[in-house]
């Protein structure tokens, strides 16, 4: 059991070129979440998915993000259109049921990704 | 003011000290986590609470749901438990709030 993998673990994209940030799970864990750590501030919330479905995005900006756990294969977090403000390490957790609502359900949270922008 | 308040924000300590990190909270929550985080690594839940106390070899974490305050206390400190210590609780639904962090350095 490998735990959660993110990949890449880092990444250099230009102003204006596109980010795609990939999520694998634990094996048997069904819901995803990604967190956003801007430097010198802490995690922020920004979207929860189970499979095929995006429950809640409310922390994801309106625009240029998009996230997606499809029925196979890892979840992805996209940046469209990447500006300097997007540099962060971007994390991913999963849990085999919702977190926080059982002792069984555990966020397990990968080594995050550290998109820097130029 | 944040939903969850961490203190102290910086702490040094001696090899073998006792360590204490206080969360306090403003909101309803399902549960509380603590977290901790390695500079420049990948973050390791360590507890998950909604009541009383948990404890995994030299971490104690408390929770106090009247109150609305945890703890986290480390005992017989050691320079590998330097890094930042994170408090984040589950409110509506899944979604986590969290804490700015404690940075603890622990001195050989």
């Amino acid at each position: 059991n490998a735990g959660v993998m993110q990949n890449p673990r880092h990444l250099v994209r230009r102003r204006g070129q596109e980010a795609r940030l990939r999520c694998s799970p634990m094996k048997g864990h069904s819901h995803v979440y990604w967190y956003r750590q801007l430097p010198e501030e802490g995690l922020k919330f920004m979207v929860y998915l189970q499979k095929e479905n995006i429950i809640d995005e409310s922390g994801m900006p309106k625009e240029r993000f998009s996230a997606e756990f499809p029925k196979e294969g890892p979840s992805i977090l996209r940046i469209q259109q990447v500006v300097r403000g997007d540099s962060a390490a971007y994390f991913c957790a999963s849990s085999r049921g919702l977190a926080g609502n059982s002792g069984a359900n555990v966020l397990t949270f990968g080594a995050g990704s550290r998109l820097t922008v130029l | 003011k944040n939903e969850v308040e961490q203190s102290p924000q910086n702490l040094t300590a001696q090899e073998g000290e006792f360590i204490t990190i206080n969360c306090s909270y403003s909101v309803g929550i399902s549960a509380l986590h603590w977290l901790q985080q390695h500079p420049g690594g990948g973050i390791v839940s360590l507890f998950m609470l909604s009541s009383g106390k948990k404890k995994h070899g030299r971490l104690i974490a408390t929770i106090n749901i009247q109150e609305k305050h945890s703890s986290l206390h480390i005992t017989a400190s050691h320079p590998r438990d330097s890094a930042v210590y994170i408090c984040a609780v589950t409110t509506s639904g899944s979604r986590l709030t969290f804490g700015e962090g404690t940075q603890l350095t622990v001195n050989p």
